[in-house]
């Protein structure tokens, strides 16, 4: 079965630069969220989006914006990046019609390391 | 969301049955108990998730105390590819996007 899909894998920045990530949902899934986990943490809240709008914010710092376009997928723009931006960045997706579980299914994560 | 509390870690023999036990003494009516789990830097995986009655899927069960107070995640033949750290989390069924709060979990060894 296709699973989420994010891209790139991995990715390394310098301070104050930017970086893109992608997320591609599931087939026929309308809802997007984006976690971040630091090391040794616990995957933290960032936002979600639901039939492309916005539906919740969690801890997501000033500098960084995202949305969900036409066709589902999601981009997490991050700016000014900073050392403690350094994380594992998760995206998940999930069914908010009905007939759906409501389980979220998590993508395998990109890895950003800023230097 | 209510809170839940598990014990840190635990140890399983590999084959035999693992049980999660998860307190949430402030879950609502109208609560959910889902159960994820992190193989190491990972995404999380879904598990399973019940409301009232218990539920049993092919990874997993989830038993689920009649005043739903705590339950319990039932590992039926664990294996070495079971070590991972297990979250419970309660949380209102929502169609609109509402997010999981993770942590800080049980970390599970299972030992040959």
């Amino acid at each position: 079965a296709a699973g989420v899909i994010q891209s790139p894998r991995h990715l390394i920045k310098e301070k104050r630069e930017t970086a893109t990530l992608k997320c591609y949902p599931i087939p026929r899934h309308d809802t997007v969220y984006w976690y971040q986990q630091g090391p040794g943490q616990d995957p933290q809240f960032l936002i979600s989006f639901y039939e492309k709008m916005q539906s919740d914010k969690g801890s997501i710092p000033d500098r960084f914006s995202a949305q969900q376009f036409s066709d589902y997928h999601s981009e997490l723009n991050m700016s000014s990046l900073e050392l403690g931006d350094s994380a594992l960045y998760f995206c998940a997706s999930s069914l908010g019609s009905s007939g759906g579980g409501n389980e979220q299914f998590f993508g395998p994560g990109t890895r950003l390391t800023v230097l | 969301d209510a809170k839940t509390t598990q014990p840190t870690s635990m140890d399983c023999a590999e084959g035999r049955a693992a049980n999660l036990p998860c307190n949430h003494s402030t879950i609502s009516g109208n609560e959910y108990v889902y159960w994820y789990r992190q193989i190491h830097s990972q995404g999380p995986q879904y598990i399973i998730h019940g409301l009232k009655n218990n539920e049993t899927n092919e990874m997993a069960s989830l038993i689920i105390t009649e005043d739903r107070k705590s339950s319990t995640l039932i590992l039926p033949h664990a294996t070495l590819r079971d070590t991972a750290v297990y979250y419970c989390i309660v949380r209102v069924f929502s169609n609109y996007g509402q997010n999981f709060v993770f942590g800080p979990g049980t970390r599970l060894s299972v030992l040959p």
